[in-house]
């Protein structure tokens, strides 16, 4: 199976608190793309990041960061001194072939709703 | 540069009727995909159009179909509409063709069946 699980559905933190959204995947190609997109409640899915499965380099953009680790199957994502800006659902994706074998497109975990407050 | 843009933004139907949807991508963008979102299922692919055609498709029923315009707008038409249809329905647009890159989605058409 291919497949994105978001274990997490729901965290609350309160701001400047650091928080990690957790990401395993499962898949059997070896050449895959995993992705973050954020969810605002205006409701459209903002990239994030895209990380290919030859490159386990953590990243780090501002007060976000990626770990990818092949050995666990998982991409966790980690916000550092959380605002209430970053208040949204996020989705962890992967690139996978669709059942009709004519291409790929992005299959979404659940998504982890995060709510930071004052 | 004006993002995704999608038409209606909200709408109510009633079973059996069909709707219609619009999207117009990114200017220079020619690849317009579509999501469908709900709160069981979560979010999953409908199709991909390029060029005015289809070029991938998830696993929907045929009462789902598409087309794409050679200015790369898109619509999305659902026919004898059910109460499971009810959901956000997500327009993303990318320059060609693949999704190894990022995709840049409008706000969405939520619809609501009675």
């Amino acid at each position: 199976a291919q497949k994105v699980t978001q274990a997490q559905t729901e965290i609350s933190v309160v701001e400047k608190e650091d928080v990690t959204l957790d990401c395993v995947y499962e898949t059997r190609d070896t050449t895959y793309y995993l992705f973050w997109y954020k969810q605002p409640p205006s409701g459209e899915l903002v990239f994030l990041i895209r990380r290919n499965s030859f490159d386990e380099q953590n990243e780090i953009s501002g007060r976000y960061s990626w770990n990818f680790q092949k050995s666990t199957s998982s991409f966790n994502f980690t916000i550092t001194a959380s605002q209430v800006v970053d208040s949204a659902v996020y989705f962890c994706a992967l690139r996978t072939l669709t059942n009709s074998n004519s291409g790929y497109a992005l299959n979404f975990g659940k998504g982890t709703s995060l709510l930071v407050t004052p | 540069k004006a993002g995704v843009t999608q038409t209606p933004r909200y709408l109510i139907k009633t079973r059996g009727q069909q709707v219609t949807l619009s999207c117009s991508p990114i200017s220079g963008h020619r690849s317009v995909s579509w999501y469908q979102q709900t709160p069981g299922q979560g979010l999953q692919f409908l199709f991909e159009y390029f060029s005015e055609t289809q070029r991938n498709k998830g696993n929907f029923p045929g009462r789902f179909s598409g087309r794409q315009f050679s200015n790369s707008r898109s619509e999305m038409n659902v026919s004898t509409l059910e109460l499971g249809d009810s959901a956000l329905y997500l327009c993303a647009s990318t320059p060609g063709r693949g999704n190894t890159g990022e995709l840049f989605f409008g706000e969405g058409s939520r619809l609501t069946v009675l």
